[in-house]
């Protein structure tokens, strides 16, 4: 089965521009879930989606960040204005538990998304 | 609240000789650990898991991990390191009954010399 897809691989923007993160989770996966991990640091949780619903969105760290799933398919993780800090590699991914637990089978993760804000 | 520490950022070992990294985590009641790995250009990939049972527990690729109740701990090892090995590690920890978004550690770089 195909993974979970992410694009794309590398982005750099200037700082107050739009980046858009798309994320295709496998298929008939209800739980997606959005993390960063800035440069040397702990992958950090952002939120989760059950299918096209927020689950948890704790983890976003300000209102510049909007997640969407339509459709309870893809989503997009849209920055905007990006600022420095923003710099990262955001990671998507996706799991099929019940509850989305990721006790049985883990969660399988994208490549991820690097974002270099400058 | 939960954590992970991954003490080392870097692990060098040669080629043929015992792997240890290392992850120790803070939670409050049972907890639920994981590892997984990070090829370059890759996604993480799933390794092993503890969830109950047996504290030795057996993964992928030749791993396992010994799950230390006492000094909270969840060790990744491998008898014979490949230099295939080499990639990032990252440990990872939820509370039974609890938040069921695990907690990263920072990974750990792993490299083994041929």
């Amino acid at each position: 089965e195909a993974g979970v897809t992410q694009f794309p691989s590398h982005s750099v923007i200037e700082k107050g521009q739009t980046v858009t993160l798309r994320c295709d989770p496998i298929s008939g996966h209800d739980n997606l879930y959005w993390y960063r991990r800035v440069m040397g640091k702990e992958i950090k949780f952002l939120l989760h989606f059950v299918k096209e619903s927020k689950q948890d969105e704790s983890g976003m760290p300000n209102n510049r960040f909007l997640a969407e799933r339509t459709g309870g398919t893809y989503s997009t993780l849209k920055v905007q204005p990006a600022e420095l800090e923003d710099s990262g590699v955001y990671f998507c991914a996706s799991s099929q538990d019940v509850g989305g637990q990721g006790l049985s089978y883990g969660y399988t993760f994208g490549s991820g998304t690097r974002l270099t804000v400058v | 609240a939960q954590s992970v520490a991954q003490p080392e950022d870097q692990v060098n070992v040669a080629e043929g000789n015992p792997l240890t990294v290392k992850c120790t985590y803070s939670v409050s009641g049972n907890p639920y650990l994981f590892w997984y790995v990070q090829y370059p250009n890759r996604g993480l990939q799933f390794l092993l898991k503890y969830i109950t049972g047996d504290n030795l527990v057996k993964g992928s690729y030749g791993f396992e991990a010994e799950f230390n109740k006492s000094q909270t701990s969840f060790h990744l090892k491998k008898p014979s390191a490949l230099v295939s090995d080499s990639a990032l590690y990252f440990c990872a920890v939820r509370v039974s009954g609890g938040s069921y978004i695990p907690t990263f550690g920072r990974g750990t770089s792993l490299i083994v010399h041929p």
